[in-house]
């Protein structure tokens, strides 16, 4: 299975922009790159999704390189509640659901 | 309002003895999947179904069963054959199990061994 990569954690300043950064080096080309929240205590919540093009939501923005071995979520201006465990996973079929550990995002006031 | 509803929220199961997570949604959803995450790791799917009366085992289905009986409920029963329970269990659906449908999170059962 496709995994990917994400650095354990990340702070940021409450209303700066946030880059969180993915590398997916063996992803195939039918596999979807996307990206889930997660609160303490909480089912993860839907952020993001996409193959090749960018794409952008009220919530997020996905900027997925060329070749598509790397993939970043931006949260244009980061609140407090946006502090969460972010996941970047890679869906290849309804077994293909690979969720690391995730980036822990620190947001500081 | 739709979603998916995981009850009991906390649960605590004795040494030996079979316990049931409930997992309910009423969005319609053919695809359900169960998930296993242990404190600060990732999640681990234990099983998932594409479709009523039918299921396929995860990653780490030993010592867990499933049924779906119906589209809306995806059951899981911890049998006494899991020796390290302990871990909250998460509930997820689908439209469909193709690769473009984005997941939908119960908020999850917290299960400890007495």
């Amino acid at each position: 299975d496709a995994k990917t990569t994400q650095p354990n954690s990340m702070e940021s300043n409450e209303e700066e922009p946030v880059h969180l950064p993915c590398n997916h080096s063996t992803i195939s080309g039918t596999d979807y790159i996307h990206w889930y929240r997660q609160l303490p205590s909480q089912g993860p919540e839907y952020v993001i999704h996409g193959l090749t093009s960018n794409v952008n939501n009220r919530m997020a923005s996905l900027a997925i390189a060329e070749d598509r071995k790397s993939s970043t979520l931006i949260l244009h201006r980061a609140t407090l509640r946006d502090a969460a465990v972010y996941y970047c996973i890679l869906r290849g079929g309804a077994n293909n659901l690979f969720f690391g550990t995730g980036t822990r995002l620190t947001v500081i006031p | 309002d739709g979603g998916i509803t995981q009850s009991p929220k906390y649960l605590f199961r004795k040494e030996g003895q079979n316990v049931t997570l409930s997992c309910e949604q009423n969005l319609n959803h053919d695809a359900m999947y169960w998930y296993r995450q242990d404190p600060g790791q990732g999640l681990r799917l234990i099983y998932y179904s594409q479709i009523v009366n039918d299921f396929q085992k995860g990653d780490i289905a030993e010592g867990y069963s499933v049924s779906r009986e119906k589209k809306e409920s995806f059951p899981l029963t911890v049998t006494s054959a899991q020796k390290n329970p302990t871990a909250f269990y998460l509930c997820a659906s689908s439209r469909t199990g193709g690769v473009n449908e984005k997941l939908f999170f119960g908020s999850g059962t917290q299960l400890s061994v007495l």
